[in-house]
C-alpha cells in the first residue's frame, strides 16, 4: 500500500528557532500534499494544502509567513515552524494522495506525524 | 462537504462486531462517505469509502442506507488493536492529479475491551 514517511518522528526546540518537518511519500508520487495540526484530545486541524510547483494554500487563520510550505518534487513536501513559541507545540502531521490512483477514490494517505515541543 | 454527526463514544468487547453510525442527512449526490480512523498518537488510516452501494474490504464493511442519510462502519471482530477514533467523513473526491480536502469532524472513540 501507499506508505507516507515524516522526519522527525518528534522534535524538541528552544522558543524562537524553526523547525523543519519532511513528509514524503515513498512509494508513489502526489500532486498534492496536505499539512494538519492536531492538539492534545482534539481533532485534526487542516493548515495548507501544499500543491508541487506552486505556491501553498493556506486555511483561513494560519499565517503563511510562520509556517513556511514546500512541496519541491511529487515525493518531498516541507513544512518549517518559524520563530517557533509554546503555543506552536503540537502534532503535526502531513497526507498524500497517489496521482496515479485510479477512478473516483481520491484515498489520502497519511504520515506518522511529528510531534513537536517548544520550550 | 456535507455535515456529519458520529457518537462520541462507543465500547465493544472484543471479538464482536463494531458497528459505528454516522449521520450526514445533507449529503447531496455526488459526496462519497469516507472513513479513516487513528490510532492514539499515530497519522489516520484509511478504512474503506462508498457513495450507495454497501462495500466490504479486508478491514471492514460500509453499509449506506438507501437515502444515503446515514451510513454504518462495520469491523467484524474487534480486537484490542481496533481501539481509536474513528471519523465518517463525507466529500466529493477528485479526479486527476488534484486531491480534496478531509475535514475533520469530533470522530467517535471505540474503546475494545477483554
Amino acid at each position: 500500500g501507499a506508505v507516507v514517511s515524516q522526519h522527525p518522528s518528534w522534535v524538541i526546540c528552544k522558543s524562537g528557532t524553526s523547525v523543519k518537518i519532511e513528509c514524503r511519500s515513498l512509494d508513489f508520487q502526489a500532486t498534492t500534499m496536505f499539512w494538519y495540526r492536531q492538539f492534545p484530545k482534539q481533532s485534526l486541524m487542516l493548515m495548507a494544502t501544499s500543491n508541487e510547483g506552486s505556491k501553498a494554500t493556506y486555511e483561513q487563520g494560519v499565517e503563511k509567513d510562520k509556517f513556511l510550505i514546500n512541496h519541491a518534487s511529487l515525493t518531498l513536501s516541507t513544512l518549517t515552524v518559524t520563530s517557533a513559541h509554546p503555543e506552536d507545540s503540537s502534532f503535526y502531521i502531513c497526507s498524500a494522495r497517489d496521482i496515479n490512483q485510479r477512478g473516483l477514490t481520491d484515498t489520502q494517505y497519511f504520515g506518522p506525524g511529528t510531534r513537536l515541543t517548544v520550550l | 462537504d456535507a455535515k456529519t454527526t458520529q457518537p462520541t463514544s462507543m465500547d465493544c468487547a472484543e471479538g464482536r462486531a463494531a458497528n459505528l453510525p454516522c449521520n450526514h442527512s445533507t449529503i447531496s449526490g455526488n459526496e462519497y462517505v469516507y472513513w479513516y480512523r487513528q490510532i492514539h498518537s499515530q497519522g489516520p488510516q484509511y478504512i474503506i469509502h462508498g457513495l450507495k452501494n454497501n462495500e466490504t474490504n479486508e478491514m471492514a464493511s460500509l453499509i449506506i442506507t438507501e437515502d444515503r442519510k446515514s451510513s454504518t462502519l462495520i469491523l467484524p471482530h474487534a480486537t484490542l488493536r481496533d481501539t481509536a477514533v474513528y471519523y465518517c467523513i463525507v466529500r466529493v473526491p477528485h479526479t486527476g492529479g488534484t486531491a480534496s480536502k478531509l475535514t475533520f469532524g469530533t470522530g467517535t472513540r471505540l474503546q475494545v475491551t477483554l
